[in-house]
């Protein structure tokens, strides 16, 4: 089975700062990595995804992510967060496709 | 293209009653899927659709929950007697196959409050 670890619940930043967001996952197969963003009121949207090759992604918004096997990590970053990044933000892992399993989420709040 | 239709928005009943939602995927898309998001937790899968046939339901409370797609297309999801602790955010989802790959796109969700 598959778990994820988010170990941040809640990160603020302030605007213009760079922010990383941990994801941590546990799995005894290889896995496919996600991570959604949740705006208020709003379904999760994909921000990038890691499938194979190149461990750094790159993702819409200026978000990257960069896969580590030895560390089983899948952290988020990005160099400049903006207040428009405020929102909810999910990681989540798949083995075969059929059900992800996402993380409690981390709350990253931009502060102007 | 048009994006995952969900509806209604916002739903509150009292325990013991029952609701349906309703879910339209985007146009071509084979696998559907309900999630059940509780405030402050991650999505959690209740049931993935494959065309109109059931892949996963594992955790589907089917004593009071029961979800259809008929003609694999659009499906509705019922709770049927409702409880307090059903009061969450319930996501449908479609991708083009089986997610990996494709990941999912979600729909807004319908929010739920039982009192």
């Amino acid at each position: 089975a598959q778990s994820v670890t988010q170990l941040d619940s809640q990160v603020p930043v302030f605007e213009e700062a760079p922010v990383e967001l941990r994801c941590n996952y546990s799995s005894s197969v290889s896995v496919y990595l996600f991570w959604y963003v949740q705006y208020p009121n709003q379904g999760l949207q994909l921000l990038l995804k890691y499938l194979s090759g190149s461990t750094l992604v790159k993702g819409i918004n200026g978000f990257e992510a960069e896969f580590n096997k030895s560390q089983t990590s899948f952290h988020l970053r990005k160099p400049s967060v903006h207040i428009s990044d405020t929102a909810e933000y999910f990681c989540a892992v798949t083995h075969t496709g059929n059900q992800f399993y996402f993380g409690t989420g981390t709350s990253l709040t931009v502060i102007p | 293209e048009a994006g995952v239709a969900q509806s209604p928005r916002y739903k509150i009943i009292e325990k013991r009653q029952s609701v349906a939602f309703w879910c339209n995927p985007i146009s071509g898309h084979a696998t559907l899927y309900w999630y059940q998001q509780i405030l402050g937790q991650g999505p959690k899968l209740l049931i993935q659709f494959q065309n109109n046939g059931v892949v996963d339901d594992s955790q589907l409370p089917k004593d009071r929950f029961s979800a259809e797609r008929l003609k694999g297309v659009d499906s509705t999801l019922k709770i049927q007697p409702a409880k307090l602790e059903d009061s969450a955010v319930y996501l449908c989802a479609s991708s083009p196959g089986s997610g990996g790959p494709y990941g999912y796109t979600f729909g807004s969700g319908t929010r739920l409050t039982v009192v």
